[in-house]
């Protein structure tokens, strides 16, 4: 059984569209998160969010959401995509506590034409 | 302000070769460390963690000792093999800011036969 799922593996779009990617966790995790790396492969966390809290990196822009269902899940919608979107998405989760690992989802592809 | 800093890649490497991948962060606080691999094509998945200064976290070969006079927290390993081609990545997390991580900027480790 995959711990943390992500769907689609491969997205490509245009630009302007909106478009979601949907992440589950059977792993029993309260706390999510989205990360954004780009083609050099760096890795930027753009949120963290329990049942609780939402916490945004602040520059992260606001045609990204993410909307959670459930402690399962949390997905990702993106407004208007730009060409600059384009980059692998990587949902993750987590136990709350200090020093808990974040386990990983395989990524999402993302291609803006 | 909140970062991490690692040496930038390509590390290659004949096999049975020792490996160090160096990692400084900077202090504000008491953060927990991780480092995180990731093999082509797929996500990231932890290879060891430390969370408070001393402590040495080890795993299939890899160790990394958490040092706090030196804010670093340096990936190494004895003997590496082929199979240890892939990015690292060292990370930090503040319990108080929802466990998010922030990563370096990976370190691609090539090893060859």
């Amino acid at each position: 059984d995959t711990a943390v799922s992500q769907t689609p593996k491969y997205l490509v779009t245009q630009m302007g569209n909106d478009k979601s990617i949907k992440c589950e966790q059977n792993l029993g995790h309260d706390t999510m998160y989205w990360y954004k790396q780009d083609s050099k492969k760096f890795l930027k966390i753009m949120f963290s969010y329990n049942n609780k809290e939402l916490i945004i990196n602040e520059t992260v822009p606001n045609r990204f959401s993410p909307k959670s269902p459930d402690k399962a899940h949390l997905n990702l919608h993106i407004n208007s995509l730009e060409l600059g979107d384009s980059a692998v998405y990587f949902c993750a989760s987590s136990r709350t506590g200090s020093g808990t690992e974040a386990f990983f989802g395989q990524g999402t592809r993302l291609t803006v034409v | 302000g909140n970062s991490v800093t690692q040496m930038e890649g390509p590390v290659t490497l004949s096999e049975e070769a020792f490996l160090t991948i160096n990692c400084t962060y900077t202090a504000t606080g008491y953060p927990s460390l991780f480092w995180y691999v990731q093999y082509p094509g797929e996500g990231l998945q932890l290879l060891l963690k430390a969370t408070k200064a001393d402590d040495k976290g080890s795993n299939k070969g890899f160790e990394a000792t958490y040092r706090k006079e030196t804010t670093s927290f340096h990936l190494e390993k004895g003997s590496v093999q082929v199979s240890d081609s892939a990015v690292y990545f060292c990370a930090r997390a503040y319990n108080n800011a929802g466990n998010m991580l922030t990563f370096g900027g990976g370190t691609r480790l090539m090893v060859k036969p």
